[in-house]
């Protein structure tokens, strides 16, 4: 099947570590996002990317890092710098700049 | 970045009942997309809809562009419509603004 995989579903992080939040598709897509979404909030978008080996800063990058190695591939390290991780992360693709976004079905990372 | 407006914020209906969900964008947009949020925080798509009007079922939208809003329309309301729906604008730079969305609960 055709979709987007984020692992893992849950994830504690504990004070001072960096984690890692995976984020793979096989739909072919371009473009690659991560969002942030907080309680009761909309989505606030992190970081993104157009192409392999580039990608851009969202609104709220300060404390995370990414890379984009592989078309399929688009990780999101949230670093001991980002001090409010608690919150639900989302990825989703598209097949280029101006077209529908499919989303994973999110990771939840609280800390210990 | 382009400010995006939901409303109303919660909204209550009995099942059977029409809804009309509103997005006010504050810039011109490339790209307006309607998503639905499941209690378990999966987003579907519903449209992807920069002008004109879509329908899809019991589902419809509109976006006047010039005007900078769109709509969705839910008509016969079911149970399975609950959630939250968020409406995101892409403007240009590729990147997306999401509202806050409206919540939705559909009582049987």
């Amino acid at each position: 099947d055709g979709g987007i995989t984020q692992s893992p579903k849950y994830l504690f992080r504990k004070e001072g570590q960096n984690v890692t939040l995976s984020c793979e598709q096989n739909l072919n897509h371009d473009a690659m996002y991560w969002y942030r979404q907080d309680p009761g909030q909309g989505l606030r978008l992190i970081y993104y990317s157009q192409i392999v080996n580039d990608f851009q800063k969202g609104d709220i990058a300060e404390g995370y890092s990414v890379s984009r190695e592989k078309k399929e591939s688009f990780p999101l390290t949230v670093t001991s710098a980002q001090k409010n991780p608690t919150a639900f992360y989302l990825c989703a693709s598209s097949m280029g700049p101006v077209g529908i976004q499919y989303f994973g079905a999110g990771t939840r990372l609280s800390v210990l | 970045g382009i400010q995006v407006e939901q409303s109303p914020p919660d909204l209550i209906l009995q099942e059977g009942a029409n809804s009309t969900l509103r997005c006010n964008f504050s810039d011109s947009v490339n790209n307006l997309q309607w998503f639905h949020q499941n209690p378990w925080g999966q987003l579907i798509n519903l449209f992807y809809i920069p002008s004109g009007t879509k329908q899809n079922g019991r589902l419809s939208a509109t976006t006047v562009a010039t005007e900078r809003y769109s709509l969705l329309y839910i008509s016969s309301s079911q149970t399975t419509d609950s959630g939250v729906y968020f409406c995101a604008v892409e403007g240009t730079g590729n990147q997306f603004y999401f509202g806050t969305g409206t919540s939705l609960t559909v009582i049987p």
